[in-house]
């Protein structure tokens, strides 16, 4: 299964587009990138996904290499509520069994 | 949206004693949902994999025999921590998935549970 690794922390000014970087360097064909944050005691909340195009939701953009060795998730006007630590994930089918495995992720920190 | 819920989010209960954590995917089927555990300041390890009606997977290192897994309907999974020690002590937090790997996992909000 394939492992990321993220930069610990990161800040950003408020208002400011904050770029969240990944690398996933040993990623599989059929493997799914995901991005979660996680809150302070809560449990993660879904940001978005893709496997080979970059994609884009309501809350976030995310870049995928061509390569799919490095993904960045793009937050285009970071508030104060996105401080959380971000998790940058792979998943894939492996015989019928579903492998997913987190990696340590960045903290953010949005400054006023 | 898809929403998982987690219960209790809080147990403090005396050391010895079996703790079961309820996990309910509210608005769809969950083919397949994870458990994973949290001690403060790191990240989410993954204890086990199950899938409706199969015995989990669990990882390495994990002992299935103290960490029950129970998947038996598409909305419910249990883990019951069995003979709970002070260092069973940690954030444990469910996920469902109503597909394959392109259908995101959705978390719940976790158990925090205490051995004293």
């Amino acid at each position: 299964d394939a492992k990321t690794t993220q930069p610990p922390s990161m800040d950003c000014a408020e208002g400011r587009a904050a770029n969240l970087p990944c690398n996933h360097s040993t990623i599989s064909g059929n493997e799914y990138v995901y991005w979660y944050r996680q809150i302070h005691s809560q449990g993660p909340q879904y940001i978005i996904h893709g496997l080979k195009n970059n994609e884009t939701n309501e809350m976030a953009s995310l870049i995928i290499t061509e390569d799919r060795k490095s993904s960045t998730l793009i937050l285009p006007h970071a508030t104060l509520r996105d401080t959380a630590v971000y998790y940058c994930i792979v998943r894939a089918n492996s015989g019928g069994y579903q492998k997913v495995t987190f990696g340590t992720g960045t903290k953010l920190q949005v400054i006023p | 949206g898809a929403v998982v819920s987690q219960h209790p989010s809080w147990v403090i209960c005396k050391s010895g004693t079996s703790v079961k954590i309820e996990c309910r995917s509210l608005d769809f089927q969950a083919t397949t949902m994870f458990w994973y555990r949290q001690f403060p300041k790191q990240s989410l390890m993954l204890m086990a994999t199950s899938n409706e009606g199969s015995k989990a997977t669990y990882e390495q290192g994990v002992e299935k025999d103290k960490f029950l897994i129970n998947h038996a309907s598409l909305t419910l999974s249990t883990l019951t921590v069995t003979s709970a020690h002070p260092e069973d002590s940690s954030f444990y937090i469910c996920s469902a998935s109503d597909g394959p790997p392109n259908q995101p996992q959705h978390f719940g909000d976790g158990t925090r549970l205490s051995i004293l």
